[in-house]
């Protein structure tokens, strides 16, 4: 398996604008997560999913993010819209278990983005 | 509310020491303990999970104990090279939870 992949990036947009990340999680995993990072509050988890349902939307910071898993192999995470405090790092990981002791987290390299 | 806290924000140590590195948290009891290896411009990659009932686990060069009573976990690396620079982070989690990580330690090890 080639592992999470997360498209694009990077991303630079201006404030104002719509912004999707994407994320393929790896085949048979059950959960993902979405995670943001910056240096100031460190990895911060957004939301997760479960079998493709949302379990968990409380680090959402706002009603401009929002996160959608249609199918197994795929999942987004749209700001609309953007701010300029919304730049960061955006990763996406995946587990086989949604944190029992068995559970590693397989991250992706993550989107940096921009908002200008 | 619960919270995750690790000894520094740098560590800066010379080739062939020792690393130690503190994971401090409070308000909850996790059941186990996970270590993640991250590098600039790439995602965590996970390193090693201790349970609530192990005392000590090691890995290569790489040793975690977790104090319960403490709440506290070390992270050693023996023998420290300079590939080993990177930040380090720890996810103290209670099961059935989503990994909650602390901002991490970022590690340079000095040739």
């Amino acid at each position: 398996d080639a592992g999470v992949i997360q498209s694009p990036r990077h991303e630079v947009t201006e404030m104002g604008q719509e912004v999707t990340l994407r994320c393929k999680p790896i085949s048979g995993h059950d959960y993902l997560f979405w995670y943001r990072q910056t240096m100031m509050r460190g990895l911060e988890l957004l939301i997760y999913f479960n079998n493709n349902v949302p379990i968990d939307d409380s680090g959402m910071p706002e009603d401009r993010f929002s996160a959608k898993m249609p199918n197994a192999s795929f999942s987004t995470l749209k700001i609309q819209p953007s701010e300029p405090r919304d730049s960061a790092v955006y990763f996406c990981a995946t587990a086989k278990t949604g944190g029992r002791e068995d559970t590693e987290a397989f991250f992706g390299q993550g989107t940096r983005l921009t908002v200008v | 509310s619960q919270k995750i806290e690790q000894n520094s924000e740098a560590l800066n140590i010379q080739e062939g020491k020792t690393a130690t590195l503190t994971c401090n948290y409070t308000n909850y009891s996790p059941a186990y303990l996970q270590w993640y290896r991250q590098d600039p411009g790439r995602g965590p990659v996970f390193l090693l999970l201790i349970r609530e009932n192990e005392k000590e686990k090691r890995k290569e060069r790489l040793k975690v104990t977790f104090d319960t009573t403490l709440k506290q976990s070390l992270f050693h690396i023996t023998a420290s090279q300079p590939a080993d620079s990177a930040t380090y982070l720890c996810a103290p989690s209670a099961g059935n939870t989503p990994l909650v990580f602390g901002k991490g330690t970022r590690l340079s090890v000095i040739a």
